[in-house]
Order: C-alpha cells, then sequence, then structure tokens
C-alpha cells in the first residue's frame, strides 16, 4: 500500500511570501489532517477533514493559514503571508475514519521562513 | 498546558536491555493512546496503541503499559536494537472527533 504523499519536501521562502503544500492520503482513507511540527515540539493539528469537509480548524490561524480537499482526495494547505514563527515541519497524515484508527504520516515539508 | 507530558529528553539504553519510555497526561478524558516512532527527515510511523479499556498491549518486542488512576503510561522494548534510535512520541485523544495530542518526544539511542 502506497503511503501519504508530501510534496515539496523542502521550501525556503521570505517572510510576507506565499507558499503552498500538497498531500495526496493513502487510497480510501477518509480522514484527513494537516499538522505543524516546530523543532522540539510534537506535532501539533493545524486541520483535520473528513471526505472533503473540515472536521476542525480550531488551531488553525485562519488569517493566513488556508485550506482545501476538493472531491474529498488531494489537498493543500496555503500560508499567505508567511512569517518567521511559520518555519517548521509541515506534515500531513490520514487515517481510514475519525475513530480509533492510527493516522499514517508523511515525510512533511520543511518550511525555512528566511 | 501541556496535556500529554514527556518528561525526558533523551534516554540511553545498551543493545540487547529493556528501553522505557514514559508519558504522563493531565485530561482525564483521553481514553486512546498512541506511540509514534520517527527517523530523522521521516514523518512518525505509527507504533503501537491502547485504548483504556486495556491496561496492557503487546506487540512483538513492543509492549505498552497503561495506569489511568497514575494518568500514565509507558512503551517497553525488550530487547532493544541499535535500529530503535529514533524519538518515540506519546499521543492521546478523548472520544468523538477530538484532536490527537502530543507529547514534545523522548529521544532513544540504544547503543551497540
Amino acid at each position: 500500500e502506497a503511503g501519504v504523499a508530501q510534496s515539496p519536501r523542502y521550501k525556503i521562502i521570505e517572510k510576507r511570501q506565499s507558499v503552498a503544500f500538497w498531500c495526496n492520503p493513502i487510497s480510501g482513507h477518509a480522514t484527513l489532517y494537516w499538522y505543524q511540527q516546530i523543532l522540539g515540539q510534537g506535532p501539533k493539528l493545524l486541520i483535520q477533514f473528513q471526505n472533503n469537509g473540515v472536521v476542525d480548524d480550531s488551531q488553525l490561524p485562519k488569517d493566513r493559514f488556508s485550506a482545501e480537499r476538493l472531491k474529498g482526495v488531494d489537498s493543500t494547505l496555503k500560508i499567505q503571508p508567511a512569517k518567521l514563527e511559520d518555519s517548521a515541519v509541515y506534515l500531513c497524515a490520514s487515517s481510514l475514519t475519525n475513530s480509533n484508527q492510527p493516522q499514517h504520516f508523511g515525510d512533511g515539508t520543511r518550511l525555512s521562513i528566511l | 498546558d501541556q496535556q500529554v507530558k514527556q518528561n525526558s529528553p533523551s534516554l540511553s539504553v545498551q543493545e540487547g536491555r529493556i528501553s522505557i519510555l514514559n508519558c504522563d497526561y493531565t485530561n482525564s478524558m483521553f481514553d486512546y493512546f498512541l506511540w509514534y516512532k520517527k527517523y530523522p527527515a521521516e514523518g512518525p510511523t505509527f507504533l503501537i496503541s491502547i485504548s483504556s479499556i486495556k491496561d496492557k498491549n503487546e506487540d512483538g518486542r513492543f509492549t505498552v503499559f497503561l495506569n489511568k488512576s497514575a494518568k500514565h503510561l509507558s512503551l517497553h522494548i525488550v530487547p532493544s536494537q541499535p535500529g530503535d534510535s529514533a524519538v518515540y512520541f506519546c499521543a492521546a485523544r478523548a472520544s468523538g472527533n477530538t484532536p490527537l495530542v502530543f507529547g514534545k518526544g523522548t529521544r532513544l539511542s540504544v547503543i551497540a
């Protein structure tokens, strides 16, 4: 079974620029998650989708972050404009359902803001 | 306010011995707990989980113990191997559409 695919692996931008990340979950997984992992911390949930609907976006900084999951499969996460504190690894994960099923993670996108 | 705490940032163990990684939580509504392993430049990989109706779950060399009254869980790796060297994250969630909450991780080094 193919895992969660993310691109790009690395991105370097200047503050105030915009950036987008892409995620393709495991086939058949209805639930998709975006996490932010700052150095030395555990992953923190930004947004959770069930199919193409948002289940939880309470920790998403909505003034600059947006995400969508058109057609309930692939997803994109966008930051516009980026701030220095957005430097982190952005992880995408998916699970079969949103109940007690383990989440499977992609390898993430490492974002550096100059 | 950290709801999931891994108080040991790092741990070194000799190959063949037991590794014990600890995790404490504060939210009594948590009823599902997971351990993830993470290698550098890779995403976290699911290792083992336990629900609150159990106090032990075993999978090969990995065993997770849950003490609900102490709000404490631990991961035992026996015997430890050099390939187990990684960062281990404890995570927990409450029932319903609640987010998974992660600890800060413990870096395990297994020395040959």
